[in-house]
């Protein structure tokens, strides 16, 4: 079966500090692995997705096949990152994303 | 381009009441998919669908639960009879092909 798993629902930091956002997923073909966030009162966007191997805001994200993780990280949290961050999976043969259930990421200042 | 555009934004229904949820695709998208989330879950999927065409709805519950993608107009979830438990939000995506999804703003539903 298709997991995501985001261990933490809250992670808070200081500005300035380094964030890692967990992921870890259960999944025994290839997945597909992206990193979704939600500011507030606003919709659902793309952050990352593994293929692309790129850095968006500053956040980067490893597909580690070993250890079945996702981790997202940034070297120096910055206020305008405090939102909530999903994990989340796709099959190589479908369509559907199987989310986590999101971590709230707080910045303070 | 508007983006995906969900309405209501909040829709009130008494148990037992019909709930009718819509989603107007990206121009040019031909996918949507309807996603589900519970106070303190993820997002769960409901349904894939394509025009005219249920691909996968194997997130749907089984009963007073469907959707329909029209050859005109917009996707809707329709929840006949609803009850408590379906207080959620509910978010619609949209994508040109398989893969790239953009998702809506949701609609939160509140079941009375």
């Amino acid at each position: 079966a298709q997991r995501v798993t985001q261990p933490e629902k809250l992670l808070s930091v200081f500005k300035g500090a380094p964030v890692e956002l967990k992921c870890n997923y259960s999944y025994s073909g290839s997945p597909e692995l992206f990193w979704y966030v939600q500011y507030s009162r606003q919709r659902l966007q793309l952050l990352l997705r593994h293929i692309s191997r790129e850095s968006i805001k500053g956040f980067t994200a490893d597909l580690n096949k070993g250890e079945t993780s996702f981790h997202l990280k940034k070297p120096f949290a910055q206020e305008e990152d405090s939102a909530m961050y999903y994990c989340a999976l796709s099959s190589e043969y479908g369509n559907k994303l199987v989310f986590g259930a999101g971590t709230i990421l707080r910045v303070k200042s | 381009n508007a983006g995906v555009m969900q309405n209501p934004r909040h829709l009130v229904r008494r148990r037992g009441q019909e709930a009718r949820l819509r989603c107007s695709p990206m121009k040019g998208h031909s996918h949507v998919y309807w996603y589900r989330q519970l106070p303190e879950e993820g997002l769960k999927f409901m349904v894939y669908l394509q025009k005219e065409n249920i691909i996968d709805e194997s997130g749907m519950p089984k009963e007073r639960f469907s959707a329909e993608f029209p050859k005109e107009g917009p996707s809707i979830l329709r929840i006949q009879q609803v009850v408590r438990g379906d207080s959620a939000a509910y978010f619609c995506a949209s994508s040109p092909e398989s893969r790239g999804y953009t998702f809506g703003s949701g609609t939160r539903l509140t079941v009375v």
